[in-house]
């Protein structure tokens, strides 16, 4: 069974400052998403990583996955006021005779960056 | 713009009263979601459509049914709803454009519908 822990579950931190989120998962696995939930709202695409040494870049969030690892990390750079939100990773499990794939979340990282 | 749209937004209903929330795309994605989200939880997916195929998660409850009666629609029924049922519903696409059954390209999630059961 597939198993997605982040950590984590809680983050304040301050404005400016730099910081990153852990998601590590159980079994193989090469795509590996993350998303942004603000309070009340669905999910927001940030990032599709779908193979090994992935890394992508969007304004001051950046993701990279280390499949041999099982590892994905979410670098927050000079945090900002904007940021402050729950952020989940979520794998994708290979089932149904190993095609069509479904998405495990991790519990999530709530993100509140403090002035 | 494509999206997806989810209706109602809020909902609410009675105990046991049966409730039916609905999601269209006008992205023309072939794999449609149900998730249920609760408070301060990661979304839990409780069933999907590929085309037409219905794949049901082991553990949703059997009160729980979806219906597709196309590409661009899909339906949630729950049809006695308890209490811990309230949640948010997301539904969620994506396109299988290799044909291969890989999903390689993100979900992208409505803006949910809140149900709340008195």
């Amino acid at each position: 069974e597939l198993k997605v822990e982040q950590n984590p579950l809680f983050l304040s931190m301050q404005e400016g400052k730099n910081y990153t989120i852990y998601c590590n998962y159980s079994t193989t696995s090469d795509r590996l998403y993350w998303y942004r939930q603000d309070p009340g709202k669905s999910l927001e695409s940030l990032f599709v990583l779908l193979s090994n040494g992935a890394v992508k870049q969007e304004g001051r969030l950046m993701a990279s996955l280390d499949t041999k690892a099982r590892l994905s990390t979410l670098h927050i750079t000079a945090a900002v006021h904007d940021l402050s939100a729950t952020y989940f990773c979520a794998v994708e499990s290979r089932n149904y005779g190993g095609s069509q794939g479904n998405l495990i979340f991790g519990k999530g990282t709530k993100l509140s960056v403090k002035p | 713009d494509a999206m997806v749209i989810q209706n109602p937004r809020y909902q609410v209903t009675q105990f046991g009263k049966p409730v039916t929330l609905s999601c269209s795309q006008t992205l023309n994605h072939n794999v449609m979601y149900w998730y249920q989200q609760k408070s301060s939880q990661a979304p839990k997916l409780l069933f999907h459509y590929y085309d037409k195929d219905f794949n049901n998660e082991a553990d949703t409850p059997d009160n729980f049914q979806s219906r597709r009666p196309n590409t661009s629609f899909c339906f949630l029924d729950i049809r006695s709803p308890g209490l811990g049922d309230a949640a948010m519903y997301l539904c969620a696409t994506s396109r299988d454009h290799l044909g291969h059954g890989y999903v390689v390209e993100t979900q992208y999630f409505g803006p949910g519908t809140r149900l709340l059961v008195l």
